[in-house]
Parts: C-alpha cells; structure tokens; sequence
C-alpha cells in the first residue's frame, strides 16, 4: 500500500537552531514528491517539487533533498515566522494527474525566539 | 491575481442533513481537486475535475460527490451526513491536471452534530 510517513510529529526549535525534517515514502512509482507549509486556519502553501533521486531545491532558509525512499526539508537558521506544519505529499505513478496525491500527516514545527 | 476562494468559510450541520460546499479556482486554472483534512487521517484525497469531468477519485464513499462547471467553478456535496464528516474541506486548483503545482483554498470548516 502506498504510503508517506513523517518525523518527528513535532519539533520544537530555539531561534537559528538548524534542524531536518523527514518524509519517508513507499510508492509504486514516484511521479513527484511535494513540500507544503499550513498555517493554523489556512491551506496549504506550496514550498517544493522534486521529482528524482539527489534532486534538491532551496528557498530561504529552506532546502528539499530526496532519495529513492525519502525526502528531507532542513531548515538553517529558521527564525519564529517558520513555525508551522510542514506537509509531505507524493504523486504515485498510476496517479494520471497530479490530483491523485498522498499527503503524510505533516511535522508541527515551532520556534521560539 | 485572487488565489482559491471557498465557500462558506464555516458550516454547522446536523447528522442525516446533506451540505454542498463551492471552490472557485483561481482564474485561468480548469482543474480542481477536493481534499479531506482531519487530526487522525490528515489530508486525503476525494476527488479531481477537469473539463467539467471527473478524472479521479478517492476512497470514500458514494455520499461524497461533486461537480465542476464550465466556467471551472467546482462544488462537492455530502449527503446523509455522519459525525465522522466533520472535517476541513479543502479544493485546490492547477492550470491542468498534469500542473506542477497546486494552489490551495483556506478551506471549508464542517462540524457535524
């Protein structure tokens, strides 16, 4: 069965403690792996795609990497408007479209000044 | 450019009662995707449309159903509703169904009584 695990499920930060974030994934076929960020009341904000393995993307104090069985978010320096729940989602193969995605149960990152 | 709008933001309803919720894409996007949000299951996948048809579709059941209209708006209805539905509704939208990204709504707050 398809499937996308994230850890830890909480992580608490002091200010410019740099830190990683996990996704494991286990999926016939990777079409394209995602990062989205949700704030409390909102959806979800889109961060990254990464579609094969030793891909990587940054924005900010963000970087995405993936392998062929998981994907890290590290987060250098993050400052308190980081905090958030960070979302990993995979888009199998069989999908067809991109609707079809597979959304872990996200990391509740916080950080404290 | 107006991102995903949803509505309404927050609904009350009652168990056995039907709710029909709306997602207006953001302009020039023809796909929509309706997505579950709860604390247990997270984020799961209901239902894709594209050109007024529905390309795919989730794991539940035949009390959830929906629509899109030529104009890309998209509305999903539950009928008979259970306490289990209480959720946050959320719709996303991409240019086409092989997009790389999806933009999503703030959401449709539903709790059942």
């Amino acid at each position: 069965e398809d499937q996308v695990t994230q850890s830890p499920e909480a992580l608490r930060l002091q200010e410019g403690e740099s830190s990683s974030l996990n996704c494991s994934y286990t999926v016939s076929g990777l079409r394209g792996l995602f990062w989205y960020r949700q704030d409390p009341g909102k959806g979800p904000e889109f961060l990254f795609t990464l579609y094969s393995a030793g891909e990587e993307k940054e924005k900010e104090r963000l970087k995405a990497t993936l392998t062929k069985k998981e994907s890290f978010l590290h987060i250098t320096a993050p400052k308190p408007e980081d905090s958030a729940t960070y979302l990993c989602a995979v888009h199998p193969n069989y999908g067809g479209s991109q609707g079809n995605l597979i959304f872990g149960k996200g990391t509740k990152l916080s950080v404290k000044p | 450019k107006a991102g995903v709008t949803q509505t309404p933001r927050y609904l009350i309803k009652t168990r056995g009662q039907q709710v029909t919720l709306s997602c207006s894409p953001i302009s020039g996007h023809r796909s929509v995707s309706w997505y579950q949000q709860t604390p247990g299951q997270g984020l799961q996948f209901l239902f894709e449309y594209f050109s007024e048809t529905q390309r795919n579709k989730g794991n539940f059941p035949g009390r959830f159903s929906g629509r899109q209209f030529s104009n890309s708006r998209s509305e999903m209805n539950v009928s008979t509703l259970e306490l289990g539905d209480s959720a946050l509704y959320l719709c996303a939208s991409s240019l086409d169904p092989g997009s790389e990204t999806q933009y999503f709504g703030p959401g449709t707050r539903l709790l059942v009584l």
